[in-house]
């Protein structure tokens, strides 16, 4: 069974950083691009950035190219998203998902507050 | 940025009833390997959403027939057959052909 289990959230003061992780299992890791989609509080879905099965490219949003980094450990199936420069608009539940040009598998997500 | 305009952004059915939901993309969702990634996602209160269709028409694994995905370019629709307690929330498009991209949701509701 594939599972995908994000951690790392909270609250944060605005400026500041956090990082999230994704623990992958049910699949072969390595074989697969991830992604990262956010979704703030009663509104919609919106995709973040992807990483390719081998790390070797990634893909971003124009509202957070320069301040979040997308990466993975294959060795240890866990996926990244290092948020810096945090803005109140970042505040959202972050879902960590498998991404095939569509996206297959969520986590259950993880609550990231950005305030004051 | 790829623009997906869902319709309706709200829907009431009766149970064993059919819907339909259309996603209209800005440009061609057709990619330069022919393939056309649009996709649909349900999301049911309090949970994550889940795979419901990918590339217009496939049922993901374990997605019932109730389920189908039509359309081609830029026009798409969902529809759901013979509607269960379990098909209500919130239904998004998406595609994957550029940066990707969803619409605003559709909340199916009973009525």
């Amino acid at each position: 069974e594939v599972q995908l289990v994000e951690s790392g959230g909270g609250l944060v003061q605005p400026g500041r950083s956090m990082k999230l992780s994704c623990a992958a299992s049910g699949f072969t890791f390595s074989n697969y691009g991830m992604a990262w989609v956010r979704q703030a509080p009663t509104k919609g879905l919106e995709w973040v950035a992807t990483i390719s099965y081998d790390g070797s490219s990634t893909y971003y949003r124009d509202s957070v190219k320069g301040r979040f980094t997308i990466s993975r450990d294959n060795a240890k199936s866990t996926l990244y998203l290092q948020m810096n420069s945090l803005r109140s608009e970042d505040t959202a539940t972050y879902y960590c998902t498998r991404d095939g040009s569509h996206f297959d598998y969520w986590g259950q997500g993880v609550m990231v507050t950005v305030s004051s | 940025d790829v623009v997906m305009t869902q319709t309706p952004v709200s829907l009431s059915v009766s149970l064993g009833g059919q819907v339909s939901i259309s996603c209209r993309s800005s440009q061609s969702l057709v990619h330069n390997n022919g393939n056309t990634y649009l996709s649909w996602y349900l999301q049911k209160p309090g949970q994550s959403p889940q795979l419901l269709i990918y590339k217009v028409s496939n049922r993901f694994s374990g997605i019932s027939d109730r389920f189908s995905g039509s359309g081609s370019g830029t026009d798409f629709t969902l529809k759901i057959s013979r509607v269960e307690p379990d098909d209500l929330g919130v239904y998004y498009c998406g595609q994957g052909t550029q940066y990707p991209t969803f619409g605003g949701g559709t909340k199916l509701e009973l009525k």
